[in-house]
């Protein structure tokens, strides 16, 4: 493998499921992403981890619930999640510097809330 | 606050002639960091090409390449040649403050290349 994946690729869940998103890297990075992509309205960044602590948090409700167990991995937990959140949902990863390096991104996770 | 405007929803080209897709960005940082993306509908984003606030010239990747005016605080990214693979939508994006490669993304450009 190579690259950023994720898995799985389609997910229809019910509200009261509780499911999980799961990101591998295989790039050597040290920094791991979260970001939300709903229809019309710019990709939105949920969290951020840099060498495996959570740095981010953008007031994402707390039914997202990510972990980042080593720096190759990264889940997105869910449960009673709303049919707003229905959104393809990316994972990205960067070699975190004080040099701007761009993000590779897996090719994401269409999630859709019923 | 930062900020990435996308003024364009929609963009078409006819195959092989060149398209400029539009960027302006707000920061108050010295040093920043300004990214294109592609994403087809497959849904992966693609990286595409990187402009430093410091870079004196402007950058180039193949068929693209960047017209950076920092004085206008706008990136434009330039696609020559267009060809039908080229159909995607692009997103400009400039890298946030803090000490991480934090992203904040315009609304995006689609871009539909005609034969």
């Amino acid at each position: 493998e190579t690259g950023v994946t994720q898995t799985p690729r389609h997910l229809v869940m019910g509200m009261t499921n509780k499911k999980s998103l799961k990101c591998e890297q295989h790039l050597g990075h040290n920094a791991m992403y979260w970001y939300k992509q709903s229809a019309k309205k710019p990709l939105e960044l949920m969290f951020v981890y840099s060498l495996e602590e959570r740095v981010e948090n953008n007031s994402v409700p707390s039914r997202f619930s990510p972990e980042c167990p080593n720096s190759s991995h990264l889940f997105l937990h869910l449960h009673t999640l709303q049919p707003e959140d229905s959104a393809l949902y990316l994972c990205a990863s960067s070699q975190e510097s004080l040099i701007a390096y761009e993000q590779y991104f897996g090719p994401g996770t269409r999630l859709t809330v019923t | 606050a930062q900020k990435i405007t996308q003024t364009q929803p929609g963009m078409f080209v006819q195959e092989k002639e060149a398209v400029t897709l539009d960027c302006t960005y707000d920061t108050s940082d010295q040093s920043y960091g300004l990214f294109w993306y592609k994403q087809p509908s497959s849904g992966e984003m693609i990286f595409l090409i990187y402009q430093g606030s410091y870079d004196e010239q402007n950058a180039t990747e193949g068929r693209y390449s960047l017209n950076f005016q920092k004085a206008r605080k706008s990136t434009n990214l330039v696609i020559s040649a267009s060809q039908l693979g080229d159909s995607a939508m692009y997103f400009c994006a400039m890298r946030g403050s803090g000490g991480y490669n934090k992203l904040i993304f315009g609304a995006g450009t689609r871009l539909a290349v005609h034969p």
